[in-house]
């Protein structure tokens, strides 16, 4: 069964400061990895994507992750947290069944 | 093209009413996905279709819902019955290709029922 396991449902940062949202996934086989971001009453956005290419992503404004399969994890950071980083970021791996497995979400506040 | 559209936005419902939801996909996409999303939880899926046929139910898809792609376009959800574990974020989706990539979601309808 595949699954992603987002440690820490809060995170607090100060504006400027780094950014590391954790996810390590349980796959049987080699996973595509999302991060995905929710802002309040919206749907979801897609930061990042993994398919089996580099194992360093970058996406949208200034996220990035890491792929590491001996760790399995793919963890999203950005050097310096901006007010409009604050919202609800979720890892997703998908499925060869034909759908996404999310986990339970990391909700980032952004201290001024 | 104007993304996934999701109406109604937000709807209140009673206890034991039914209710439908409606999503219009970007046209060009043939696959289309229905996604629960519970308050501090993560969307999980609940159905998709390839065209007009639904392809794969998940066991959250209980006998009291029921989703339709008519003519491979819009679809429907609808709920028989509303119960108040209904109460959730109804999200929609949908792709052209496989493997997750290409994946657009709609801002999704808020289930409140009460």
């Amino acid at each position: 069964a595949q699954s992603v396991t987002q440690l820490g449902s809060h995170v607090s940062v100060s504006e400027g400061a780094l950014v590391l949202l954790r996810c390590n996934y349980s796959s049987s086989v080699p996973p595509y990895l999302f991060w995905y971001v929710q802002y309040p009453n919206q749907g979801l956005q897609l930061l990042l994507k993994y398919t089996s290419a580099a194992t360093l992503v970058k996406g949208i404004n200034g996220f990035e992750a890491e792929f590491k399969k001996s760790e399995t994890s793919f963890h999203l950071t950005k050097p310096s947290a901006h007010m409009s980083d604050a919202a609800e970021y979720f890892c997703a791996v998908w499925s060869t069944g034909n759908q996404f497995y999310f986990g339970t979400g990391t909700s980032l506040t952004v201290i001024p | 093209d104007t993304g996934v559209s999701q109406n109604p936005r937000h709807k209140i419902t009673k206890r034991g009413q039914n209710v439908t939801f409606r999503c219009d996909p970007i046209s060009e996409h043939n696959r289309l996905y229905w996604y629960r999303q519970t308050l501090g939880q993560g969307p999980e899926f609940l159905t998709y279709f390839q065209n007009e046929a639904q392809l794969e139910k998940s066991r959250l898809l209980s006998d009291r819902f029921s989703a339709e792609r008519p003519k491979g376009s819009f679809s429907t959800l609808e709920i028989q019955r509303t119960e108040q574990g209904d109460s959730a974020m109804y999200l929609c989706a949908s792709s052209l290709v496989l493997q997750g990539d290409g994946y657009t979601f709609g801002s999704g309808t808020r289930l409140t029922v009460v």
